[in-house]
């Protein structure tokens, strides 16, 4: 029993490219959620999900996209990299107030 | 007005000693309130969770919540150094959670 894994753990990008950051859990879990944290700024929503199909967005979408095509997957996407989006990422899920967080990506934007 | 207010510390405390971290929060209508501990480079992990105002204890953990005051609080009594780490409140009426900045605690031997 995985959990939530997170891949890739470390990611370099340029300015302008492209990348996903994978999440996959087998909890069977239908909230699924994506997350960034930095410092003094705590983590914040990015978007979420409520079961296969369905998608919303959190405190703070733009340049993010996802999907939910599957209960176990929910990929995050950056379209077009940022400096700003320099970050730790956490995917989550979550069950009965009870949130299960990836061991996270941390994305370096230069 | 951030939803949750959390003091980033950082707090450093000798072994042995209690703890007490604090959280406010300014949306009346949260109901269920979390506490994780972030090991450094890992993922949030639960720590204890509530739903009423009042107390509950786990070990050396309690988890206080004060509605009226909206005010939750976590102890830890006889810390050890294995408790260093990033504590994060969090809070939710629903869909979407609400998490403090953290605190960073660290226990000296």
């Amino acid at each position: 029993n995985a959990g939530v894994t997170q891949t890739p753990k470390f990611q370099v990008l340029k300015t302008g490219q492209s990348m996903t950051l994978q999440c996959a859990q087998d909890m069977n879990h239908e909230y699924m959620s994506w997350y960034r944290q930095d410092p003094g700024m705590g983590l914040r929503l990015i978007h979420y999900s409520v079961g296969a199909g369905i998608t919303d967005q959190g405190e703070v979408p733009n340049g993010y996209n996802v999907s939910r095509s599957t209960t176990e997957d929910f990929p995050l996407r950056l379209l077009s990299a940022a400096p700003s989006q320099t970050s730790v990422y956490f995917c989550a899920t979550e069950k009965t107030g009870d949130y299960t967080f990836g061991s996270g990506t941390r994305l370096t934007v230069v | 007005q951030k939803e949750v207010e959390q003091d980033p510390g950082p707090l450093s405390v000798p072994e042995g000693a209690i703890v007490s971290l604090n959280c406010t929060y300014s949306n009346s209508a949260f109901q269920y309130f979390m506490w994780y501990r972030q090991y450094s480079r890992k993922g949030p992990e639960l720590l204890m969770y509530t739903y009423s105002s009042g107390n509950k204890e786990d070990g050396r953990f309690t988890a206080q919540v004060d509605k009226s005051s909206k005010y939750i609080s976590l102890f830890i009594r006889d810390s050890q150094p294995s408790d260093s780490a990033t504590y994060l409140c969090a809070m939710t009426t629903g869909n979407q959670f609400y998490f403090g900045t953290g605190t960073s605690l660290t226990v000296i031997p």
